[in-house]
């Protein structure tokens, strides 16, 4: 049960694109597409903006995309904006009622 | 709307015991898988614990496996966390989440338990 690689940090600016990997095993990001991605603020409860690897829940904005790859995951955040500044976890089913999160990533918009 | 609250947390020596509540709204509780997950400060995120809609499959991460016991009361829209023989490591913001399919659809704003002499 070994945390998905998160890069520590990304940043961009205003109206740019980052993107932000997950990358896991064959046992998790690989083996499942039921990959999820989480929007932290700080002192806040993590929300949902990803799910099933490419699904966004109504609300989300479609400036944030989702994709996999084998064994990696990505979040993608176009058209960047100050509020989109927070912390992501990837998160992946692993099987047997199992979950495994990401270290996290902390996006800066310059 | 949905509501999950969270309650319980606080501060406790090394070997000691805490119960987690996290109380539902705005949904039907009984039909839904519930989790824990916790966040130790300025940490990411690990999941704890799952519990089926009915209460009758339950699994927990290795790190609490045999130490923590998830439960829930449908009659009461509640979910439970025992945690026994706590540690320094199990310091942490728990949060309750509600599971749809295979993501946590709605979190709570979670509760701090301590562990510290």
């Amino acid at each position: 049960q070994s945390a998905l690689t998160q890069p520590r940090s990304v940043s961009g600016s205003p109206g740019q694109s980052v993107t932000i990997s997950c990358t896991g095993t064959s046992s998790d990001v690989g083996g499942y597409n039921y990959v999820s991605w989480y929007q932290q603020h700080p002192g806040k409860a993590p929300k949902l903006m990803i799910y099933d690897v490419s699904k966004r829940p109504s609300g989300v904005p479609d400036r944030f995309s989702g994709s996999k790859s084998g064994n990696t995951a990505s979040l993608t955040i176009s058209g960047l904006q100050a509020e989109d500044e927070a912390d992501y976890y990837c998160c992946s089913y692993a099987g047997s009622y199992f979950w495994v999160f990401g270290g996290g990533t902390k996006l800066t918009v310059l | 709307q949905v509501q999950l609250v969270e309650s319980g947390g606080g501060l406790v020596k090394p070997g000691g015991s805490l119960r987690l509540s996290c109380a539902a709204s705005g949904f039907t509780f009984s039909d839904y898988y519930m989790s824990w997950i916790r966040q130790a400060p300025g940490k990411g995120l690990e999941w704890v614990s799952y519990i089926s809609s009915s209460g009758s499959t339950i699994y927990y991460a290795d790190s609490v496996k045999g130490r923590f016991t998830i439960s829930r009361d449908n009659a009461k829209n509640s979910l439970y966390l025992q945690m026994n023989s706590l540690r320094a490591e199990d310091t942490a913001v728990y949060y309750c989440a509600r599971l749809l399919g295979s993501k946590f659809d709605y979190w709570g704003q979670g509760t701090l338990v301590t562990v510290s002499s």
